[in-house]
């Protein structure tokens, strides 16, 4: 239970173009969703915080009008990154947490497989 | 404000060898801790996670770890390593309540050699 998938698992795009990721949670429902960056040899930095139904909460930091959240379901968030540049080539990784596990266990977070993105 | 620093950035280790990789926290309220691994190019995995309870929590692949609050560690333990174990960890911390965020250290590469 409780697994998280990411599409596409890698992208390439061209500079000023748009690229749209899809986070699911596959067997449970997730009111909230996380949305990570990664940098090579680097630890996860938090982008935003997605919930269902309502705007995202952004990190200090992060460009809302970049990085396009939407939580369109209670098992789908997107992140699209908006005029992609080199500098946005990352991995992207989502996670959500399974509210129905109950007590402490809603604490835990699920983690997708992540997104490798090239912007040429 | 909480925090996570995990001591050694690279740990290199022969196999069957034990290894611990090392993490410390701060914080100002009481936290639940986590150590993902991550393999090359996929996402995490929970490794074992501490909540409540014995301080001592046993997780997969043989792996351990111990909460200690008066030293404000959570090191990882396993007491023989497999060249499949080659991968990054990662500590983590969060407060209580639900819903709060995760805080990453900056990861241990852990390479376990023949």
């Amino acid at each position: 239970g409780a697994v998280v998938s990411q599409h596409p698992s890698w992208v390439i795009c061209k500079s000023g173009t748009s690229v749209k990721i899809e986070c699911r949670s596959l067997d449970f429902q997730a009111t909230t969703m996380f949305w990570y960056r990664q940098f090579p040899k680097q630890s996860l930095m938090l982008m935003a915080t997605s919930n269902e139904g309502s705007k995202a909460t952004y990190e200090q930091g992060v460009e809302k009008d970049k990085f396009l959240i939407n939580h369109a379901s209670l098992t789908l968030s997107t992140l699209t990154v908006t005029s992609a540049h080199p500098e946005d080539s990352s991995f992207y990784i989502c996670s959500a947490r399974d509210p129905q596990r109950g007590g402490s266990s809603t604490d835990t977070q699920y983690f997708g497989p992540g997104t490798r993105l090239t912007v040429l | 404000a909480q925090s996570v620093t995990q001591l050694d950035s690279q740990v290199p280790v022969f196999e069957e060898a034990p290894v611990e990789l090392r993490c410390n926290y701060s914080s100002s309220v009481s936290v639940y801790l986590f150590w993902y691994v991550q393999y090359p190019n996929q996402g995490l995995q929970l490794l074992l996670k501490y909540l409540s309870g014995s301080t001592l929590v046993k997780g997969i692949n043989g792996f351990e770890a111990e909460f200690n609050k008066s030293q404000t560690s959570f090191h990882l333990r396993k007491p023989s390593v497999h060249i499949s174990d080659t991968a990054e960890y990662f500590c983590a911390v969060s407060g209580p309540g639900g819903y709060n965020k995760l805080i990453f250290g900056a990861g241990t590469r852990l390479a376990v050699h023949p």
